[in-house]
Order: C-alpha cells, then structure tokens, then sequence
C-alpha cells in the first residue's frame, strides 16, 4: 500500500462548481499535513496547511479526519485559474522532516 | 527575491556523461532538498540537507551525490548518467526542517538521458 494515495483523476468540473478531493494515508504517526498545488510543467507551490481542526482560506477548505487517515480539500466557486494538480503531502517526522508526496489529482475546470 | 534558483532549465546527457544542477536560495533558509518526479510517481526525495555543513540521503540517493556549499546553496551530482536517471528535478528549501516549515521550490531542471 502507498503511504499517501490520491485519487489521480482528472476531474472535469464547470467554472462555479464545488469539487472534492480526498487523500488517504498509511502511517497513523503522520504529523502534518498539506495541499500544494502543481501547475502543469511548473513546480508545487504551497497552497494550504491542514490543521486538525480543519481550516479554510478563501475558496478552499481542508479537514483532517485522523481516525479514518484521511484529508481533504474542498474547492468552492471553481475558477478556471484552479485547473491543476492538487498534491496531498503528509510529514512523518522520522529525525527530519520526511515528507511523502502523493501523485496528485489532476482538477480541469472548463467554461 | 528571486527564491530558489535552479540551473539548467534542460539538459540532455549521454549515458555515463556527469553533470552537476545547481540550487540557491535566498530566503536564509536552514534546509535544503533535492528531489525527482517522475509520471505516475510523487516526488521522491534524492537528498538533502538539514542545515549547513550536512547532509543525508533520501529515499532514493543511488547515482547521486550533493554538496551543501554554504547556506545558500546545494548542488546535486551525477557522476555517471543513466537513462533510469531521466526526470525533472527539484530543488527545494525551507526554514528548518521542522514539521510545519513548508517547502519553497525551484522552477525544475527536465534532465533526458540517451
């Protein structure tokens, strides 16, 4: 089993719509987590934090949910500009910050 | 601030050809990572650098060897080119290497291997 799966998609959604993705993961020591955001050919760049309590920042919402180990990321109002690769990444801190990479969900938002 | 420069963009190489990618960062950053993405593969990391004066292999760190030149910068070698050795290359760096520092990353090196 990979330590972090994503669902790779892609999901194609209209300008306006919400869309979900989920990410699951293997190690129950995982620490931290986070959403970056990959655009095509480009490197990640942070998007979000995720916080246990869940958290939110403008359009985007995430939650941890630890007993089931998973995280999420919820985007509202899809812009066209969301188009990209959504990677979940999760820290389990072994002696440095050991960070593992999902593959990513790949999110079209058409017109 | 430019964040974190890596050089080259490109670069073809032959098998059994060496070549260094340079990575520097001038955020003052502690850490320093070099990583591979590979399709179908989360980035992986090669090697990396906790703070000046160490480093420590990563997950996958055979055919590569780096240098942590000074706090700036962080090079990874390869001293013998293999095509399994294709991928894009990033570097990347963070305020330490605690848990909540996130990661800056360099726009990508695309390497090919004939």
């Amino acid at each position: 089993r990979k330590e972090v799966e994503q669902d790779p998609g892609p999901f194609n959604v209209p300008e306006g719509a919400t869309v979900a993705f989920n990410c699951t993961y293997s190690n129950s020591a995982s620490q931290s987590f986070f959403w970056y955001r990959q655009d095509c050919r480009k490197e990640p760049k942070l998007l979000m934090s995720v916080y246990s309590s869940g958290n939110e920042d403008g359009r985007f919402t995430a939650q941890l949910n630890r007993a089931s180990q998973y995280i999420s990321l919820l985007i509202r109002d899809s812009k066209l500009s969301d188009s990209a690769t959504y990677l979940c990444v999760v820290n389990v801190r072994t002696g440095f910050q050991k960070l593992v990479f999902g593959t990513g969900t790949r999110l079209l938002v058409s017109p | 601030n430019a964040g974190v420069t890596q050089t080259p963009k490109f670069q073809v190489l032959k098998t059994g050809q060496s070549m260094t990618l340079q990575c520097a960062q001038d955020m003052n950053h502690n850490s320093m990572y070099w990583y591979r993405q590979d399709p179908g593969m989360g980035l992986r990391l090669i090697y990396y650098s906790a703070s000046e004066g160490t480093t420590d292999k990563g997950e996958v760190p055979n055919g590569y060897n780096v240098s942590r030149l000074n706090k700036r910068e962080f090079s990874l070698r390869l001293e013998s080119a293999a095509p399994s050795q294709t991928s894009v290359y990033f570097c990347a760096s963070s305020e330490t290497d605690m848990r909540n520092s996130p990661l800056h990353f360099g726009n990508g090196t695309r390497l090919t291997v004939t």
